[in-house]
């Protein structure tokens, strides 16, 4: 098992472009979510699924979108980058659909925006 | 709105000591909690999960014992080795807005040789 990949590593953008990150599992979790890491903030939640065709915000959506076509993929879409989004982003799963059981982080996205 | 909060923020000790990692959270209603490790430049490593009902966990060297009611969590790490210097994180999930995890800020160990 390759657990929870993310791609890119790391990305620089320009003000206004806009990316994608992908986040794939191939644990057969019905569980993702995706994180931002800054400093002083801690964690914050973006957006969860519970399941393919099911998704949610969390504490800070704005200026990200999600979807969840398949079991296995969680992409998160950056439509307007700002400076504001320069943070390392995390895409985690857990097998139970409530997210109560150990969450699987991946290894990160190192985002920059100037 | 639920808070965690972390002492201390740095802890650096030598080689081969036992020490205690402190998580504290200001709503007891909690679903669970969770112990993570970060390494630099990483991803977050699950250690410990202890479910509400739970009073303790265990895994190897690492201990952790949760107070639902006074708020508490702590993670005890046995004979300590240079390879466990890390973040740690606790993060809690709450019984309202149960998709979430808050997290606190973290605590960064550094084992010396």
């Amino acid at each position: 098992n390759a657990g929870v990949t993310q791609t890119p590593k790391f990305q620089v953008l320009k003000t206004g472009q806009s990316m994608t990150l992908q986040c794939a599992q191939d644990m057969n979790h019905e569980y993702m979510s995706w994180y931002r890491q800054d400093p002083g903030m801690g964690l914050r939640l973006i957006h969860y699924s519970v399941g393919a065709g099911i998704t949610d915000q969390g504490e800070v959506p704005n200026g990200y979108n999600v979807s969840r076509s398949t079991t296995e993929d969680f992409p998160l879409r950056l439509l307007s980058a700002a400076p504001s989004q320069t943070s390392v982003y995390f895409c985690a799963s857990s097998y139970s659909p409530s997210g109560g059981e150990t969450q699987y982080f991946g290894p990160g996205t190192r985002l920059l925006v100037l | 709105k639920q808070e965690v909060t972390q002492i201390p923020a740095a802890l650096s000790v030598p080689e081969g000591e036992n020490l205690v990692l402190n998580c504290s959270f200001t709503d007891s209603a909690i679903y669970n909690l969770q112990w993570f490790r970060q390494d630099p430049g990483k991803g977050l490593t699950s250690l410990l999960l202890i479910q509400s009902s739970q009073r303790e966990q265990t895994s190897g060297r690492l201990n952790a014992s949760l107070d639902k009611s006074s708020g508490r969590s702590t993670l005890y790490i046995a004979a300590s080795q240079p390879g466990d210097s890390a973040t740690y994180l606790c993060a809690v999930r709450g019984i309202q807005g149960a998709q979430k995890l808050v997290f606190g800020q973290g605590t960064r160990l550094t084992i010396n040789p």
